[in-house]
């Protein structure tokens, strides 16, 4: 089965920009979408198709995806950007979702 | 605003059998895509199962298949999940979602509990 691959912290300063990977095989072939989570709530869609960000969604957050690797980037964070990050995608060959291990943004 | 509410979680022992429901409101329903995922207690998202807009295409993870059903009811506006031969591992807040592309909205979940 496909397996994405996501560091399990990453930490970065206010105003910084924060990028958190997604590694998975052949990835650059696929749609990645990307969830942020906070504690005790849902997940939310601030990603979708790689690179396109949902209405209400600001614009310091972006993504990238190339070979191996689907990259996340989000600039100038804020103490609100504090969260886990998932990445999903479809692998067509065994017709099943897959999520990523999640990422937990630390903002120092 | 597009609102999902789960309902049907609680406590049960192994084995055992549940049924999860995801009410759906303020969208057209039978026109889109919903999935169902989990996550364990202090765990990651992980991806149980889909079904299409109509409920003639399903799809489930390993882990799950030949366990658990996905079904719609488009008249009620209505996701399921029944969930049989509960493992202790099933322990998790379950969440339906919506696909538009990606997952757009969520509901806010429902714990199942799977314990003697």
């Amino acid at each position: 089965s496909y397996v994405l691959t996501q560091p399990p912290s990453v930490s970065v300063a206010p105003g910084q920009t924060a990028r958190i990977t997604c590694g998975g095989n052949n990835i650059g072939s696929k749609s990645v979408h990307w969830y942020q989570q906070k504690p005790g709530q849902a997940p939310v869609l601030v990603v979708y198709d790689d690179t396109d960000r949902p209405s209400g969604i600001p614009e310091r957050f972006s993504g990238s995806n190339s070979g191996n690797t689907a990259t996340l980037t989000i600039s100038r964070v804020e103490a609100g950007d504090e969260a886990d990050y998932y990445c999903q995608v479809w692998d067509s060959s065994s017709d099943h979702d897959v999520f990523g291990g999640g990422t937990k943004l630390t903002v120092l | 605003e597009v609102q999902l509410v789960e309902s049907g979680g609680g406590l049960v022992q192994p084995g055992g059998s549940l049924r999860l429901s995801c009410a759906a409101s303020r969208f057209t329903f039978s026109s889109y895509w919903m999935h169902w995922v989990r996550q364990a207690p202090g765990k990651g998202l992980v991806w149980v199962s889909r079904i299409n807009s109509d409920g003639s295409s399903t799809s489930y993870a390993d882990s799950v298949k030949g366990r658990f059903t996905i079904s719609r009811d488009n008249a009620k506006n209505t996701l399921y999940l029944q969930m049989n031969s509960l493992r202790a591992e099933d322990t998790a807040v379950y969440y339906c979602a919506r696909v538009w592309v990606g997952l757009d909205y969520w509901g806010q979940g429902t714990l199942v509990t799977v314990s003697s």
